[in-house]
């Protein structure tokens, strides 16, 4: 049963236009995570929420926006779109931040700029 | 800042032969290093911990600090173990974010 669910899986967008991935849980749990994976690279995080409490990484492009409504989902906009933001998207959660704290993922939406 | 290096991007061993696949960290605070596994088709999912010290599916891996390694370990691989094996670290006492290595994509051969 899948536990972490994102929609789509995957997403063709043009250049520029808005593009908005969604992921949902049905694990309750307090900490959700965007990363970005391009080919052949490590999965980097952009942002993550614990519980409402946004935390964005330093490097993460202005463009990339993220909301979560309530504990269940949480969504990642790109704002405009460019032709280097082709890549898996992928969502994960976690129970609590700390030791121990294992990440489940979801399937990943695999977006294509064009 | 945090950096965990996984130095092969492909491994190819055959079916009963030992597996090592590495992992070496870079980080000054208490790190806690993970092995996540993905076989085809699957999703990203955690294969072991180091605080667990638990062998699961037959690998084992050990945190050495002295070496800054988390080098993942099969004594006889199987055809199912085939997967891309990412290292990860988490720092347990600040951001608590995991950072992930590159990946290392293991073909068990027949």
């Amino acid at each position: 049963d899948a536990m972490v669910i994102q929609n789509p899986r995957y997403q063709v967008t043009q250049f520029g236009k808005p593009v908005t991935l969604s992921c949902s849980q049905t694990l309750n749990h307090n900490v959700m995570y965007w990363y970005q994976q391009k080919s052949s690279q490590a999965p980097k995080l952009l942002f993550h929420y614990y519980d409402k409490d946004f935390n964005n990484e330093a490097d993460t492009p202005d463009n990339f926006q993220s909301r979560r409504p309530n504990t269940s989902f949480c969504f990642l906009d790109i704002r405009s779109p460019g032709l280097g933001d082709t890549a898996m998207y992928l969502c994960a959660t976690s129970r609590y931040r700390g030791e121990g704290a294992e990440a489940f993922f979801g399937q990943g939406t695999r977006l294509t700029v064009v | 800042a945090q950096r965990v290096t996984q130095p092969e991007k492909l491994l190819s061993v055959f079916k009963g032969a030992p597996v090592e696949l590495k992992c070496n960290y870079s980080y000054s605070g208490s790190p806690e290093l993970f092995w996540y596994v993905q076989y085809s088709r699957q999703r990203l999912q955690l294969l072991l911990r180091h605080i667990s010290r638990e062998s699961i599916k037959g690998f084992t891996a050990d945190l050495n600090k002295g070496e800054t390694s988390f080098h993942l370990k099969k004594p006889f691989a199987q055809e199912e173990d085939s997967a891309m094996y990412y290292c990860a670290l988490s720092d347990i006492q600040g951001a608590q974010k995991l950072v992930f290595g590159q990946g290392t994509r293991l073909t068990i051969n027949p």
